[in-house]
């Protein structure tokens, strides 16, 4: 079975730009998180959503956001960069939204760079 | 609120040495433990999980036994190899939380040959 795929691996944007990236969840899965990877503050939790609804949010900015498609692929988006959004960000999904046994499972990330 | 506390790094050891990550946390309700580990240049990958007090989670050689009463979760591996050379990242999860994982800030391990 494939693994979580992220796109793109790497980008690179100058400050006030938007950006989007797109996550494919492992096939079956519903619910799909995404985290933040910094030096500083490590890994965050940012948002998660099952079935085309967020469930759970982090304490970010509302220029953070994301959505759900119907086949559980997912996109978050930034708006009005900043050079702190700089990060890793990370995506994971699991069989099952809420609960504390089920799984995560991570994607290889995408490498964002703000100038 | 919860968190995990993991012991600073780098470790550094030799090939075949006995390694000890130590990882604490605090949480209301009843978390399940996890320990993932991130290869250079990589994304996170599950290397083992407890979901109940004094479950033990192995994989790959990795073990970790979920301590109720020290609230702790210690990575242990009797002979380390030049491929574990890794950042070994110790997390939560609770029912309250939902899906949110909470991490520590994260051990990087060093093993020479």
């Amino acid at each position: 079975k494939a693994g979580v795929t992220q796109t793109p691996r790497y980008l690179i944007k100058t400050r006030g730009q938007q950006v989007t990236l797109s996550c494919s969840p492992i096939s079956g899965h519903r619910s799909v998180s995404w985290y933040q990877q910094t030096p500083g503050q490590g890994l965050q939790f940012l948002f998660e959503y099952f079935s085309e609804t967020q469930r759970n949010k982090g304490n970010f900015p509302g220029r953070f956001s994301g959505r759900q498609f119907s086949n559980s692929r997912s996109e978050m988006n930034v708006s009005t960069l900043e050079l702190g959004d700089s990060a890793l960000y990370l995506c994971a999904s699991s069989s099952v939204a809420g609960g504390s046994v089920d799984t995560q499972y991570f994607g290889p990330g995408t490498r964002l760079t703000v100038l | 609120g919860d968190s995990v506390t993991q012991m600073e790094g780098p470790v550094t050891l030799s090939e075949e040495a006995f390694l000890t990550i130590n990882c604490t946390y605090t949480a209301t309700g009843y978390p399940s433990l996890f320990w993932y580990v991130q290869y250079p240049g990589e994304g996170l990958q599950l290397l083992l999980k407890a979901t109940k007090a004094d479950d033990k989670g192995s994989n790959k050689g990795f073990e970790a036994t979920y301590r109720k009463e020290t609230t702790s979760f210690h990575l242990e591996k009797g002979s380390v190899q030049v491929s574990d050379s890794a950042v070994y990242f110790c997390a939560l999860k609770t029912y309250q939380a939902g899906t949110a994982l909470i991490f520590g800030k994260g051990t990087t391990l060093s093993v020479s040959s």
